[in-house]
């Protein structure tokens, strides 16, 4: 069955800094990847998506994610923060096969500090 | 372009009341469609989904219910409320086995 892993519950940069959110998946095969962001009281908007092809995958707001199957991770980075990106932010997995369901991590909040 | 509406944006009811939910989605035909609750603090949790009219598939045994009425009309009802079912609930729509996409919520509080 499919999993997601967000360890980090809550981070907390300066603006301007780098960050990097974390998320690990489980699952039999290559999955497709997914990142959300979710402003308070606000749905779900996506960020990106992997389904195959280049590993590094660029999406909206400057944010860019890495597949890594060895580590069954897929990373969300943003080189430079702004205040605008402090939200939560979710990982999600499907399987490639069967239901279209996806599979959400618990979601880290960030927190961007002035 | 696509959009999906979801009505009401926020409700309190009390205890017992029966629920309605409604999301409607514009500019594509035969989505698939999907109900999730975000309870406070956690993340996203699969209720209904369904790939066409009249379609339910339910992934938690509850005292919800779905129906789908019409290709881009996807509801989530109750008959009676549990105070646990005080929760964010968002409907979403893909294409077949694309991503999806979400709606902005509603905000249930039960007394």
């Amino acid at each position: 069955a499919q999993s997601v892993t967000q360890p980090d519950i809550h981070i907390t940069v300066s603006e301007g800094a780098s960050l990097e959110l974390r998320c690990n998946y489980s699952y039999g095969a290559t999955p497709y990847l997914f990142w959300y962001v979710q402003s308070p009281g606000q749905g779900l908007q996506l960020l990106l998506k992997y389904f195959s092809g280049d590993t590094l995958v660029q999406g909206i707001k400057g944010f860019e994610a890495e597949f890594k199957r060895s580590q069954s991770s897929f990373n969300l980075r943003k080189p430079s923060v702004h205040w605008s990106d402090a939200a939560e932010y979710f990982c999600a997995v499907r399987g490639r096969t069967g239901a279209n369901n996806l599979f959400f991590g618990t979601g880290t909040r960030l927190t961007v500090i002035p | 372009s696509q959009t999906i509406h979801q009505w009401p944006a926020t409700l309190v009811q009390p205890v017992g009341s029966p629920l309605s939910l409604e999301c409607t989605v514009e500019g594509t035909s035969n989505p698939n469609l999907y109900w999730y609750r975000q309870a406070a603090g956690r993340g996203l949790q699969l209720l209904f989904y369904s790939v066409g009219i009249g379609q339910i598939s339910s992934e938690v045994p509850q005292n919800l219910s779905a129906s789908r009425p019409q290709d881009r009309q996807f509801i989530l009802s109750s008959k009676k409320l549990l105070l646990s079912d005080s929760g964010f609930y968002l409907c979403a729509w893909s294409r077949a086995s694309y991503e999806q996409y979400f709606g902005p919520g509603t905000r249930l509080t039960v007394t």
